[in-house]
């Protein structure tokens, strides 16, 4: 079975400046997606950023971008010039051949205005 | 309404009680599905339904009975909870297609759901 990792249970960033969020995954897979969700505070989550594992080039959505090493089975989220919207709990997740979503525990990023 | 809906927000229940928890997706979704959140745990996919038709049951107690009367609503019956079950109950939906193309899934904001 497929497991994601999220070491880290909480970061801080200040506003302006960059984060790395980590994600790292198991799978006998050649073939998944990755995606990473935001859940701000009593909102609805939302996809941030999808990675198709068989596309070498790492993913961008505007300040949210991926660091894909497929070798490694890493997939680490970079967000700059953070903002204060960016707080949140932000949720790696893989999707294989079983059709399922499988979850992260998740990291709760406060951004420091 | 928009994007995928969750009544009630809120609930507290007695473990003897029997309440329903209500999604209703306006996307033209043809897949539903229900996650349990709890604090400090990956999110657990409780249900399955692609076309109406249950695809997946991760081994979820009974007291938790889906229904799905049609691809736009979905529901989750509860009955005789134990306090374990407190946590945020996550509703998504997506659009299946053939030939394993994956399509986002779009949440829900949750029932917050306090078994006493």
């Amino acid at each position: 079975a497929q497991t994601v990792t999220q070491s880290q249970p909480e970061m801080s960033v200040q506003e302006a400046e960059t984060v790395t969020l980590s994600c790292t995954y198991d799978t006998s897979e050649s073939d998944y997606y990755l995606f990473w969700y935001k859940q701000p505070p009593s909102r609805q989550m939302i996809l941030v950023i999808r990675q198709e594992a068989y596309k070498q080039q790492n993913a961008t959505e505007n300040r949210f971008s991926v660091n894909f090493q497929k070798a490694a089975k890493s997939f680490s989220l970079k967000i700059s010039d953070s903002q204060l919207g960016d707080a949140a709990m932000y949720f790696c997740a893989y999707y294989g051949a079983n059709s399922k979503l499988t979850f992260g525990k998740g990291i709760t990023l406060s951004v420091r205005p | 309404e928009t994007g995928v809906t969750q009544t009630p927000r809120h609930l507290v229940m007695g473990m003897t009680n029997k309440k329903s928890l209500k999604c209703e997706q306006h996307l033209g979704h043809n897949a539903m599905y229900w996650y349990k959140q709890s604090a400090k745990k990956p999110l657990e996919l409780m249900f399955v339904y692609n076309f109406k038709e249950q695809t997946e049951n991760n081994s979820v107690p009974s007291r938790f009975s889906p229904e799905c009367p049609n691809s736009s609503h979905l529901f989750l019956h509860l009955h005789t909870l134990q306090p374990e079950d407190s946590a945020l109950y996550l509703c998504a939906s997506s659009q299946e297609a053939a030939g394993g193309l994956l399509n986002e899934q779009f949440f829900g904001p949750g029932t917050r759901l306090t078994v006493l």
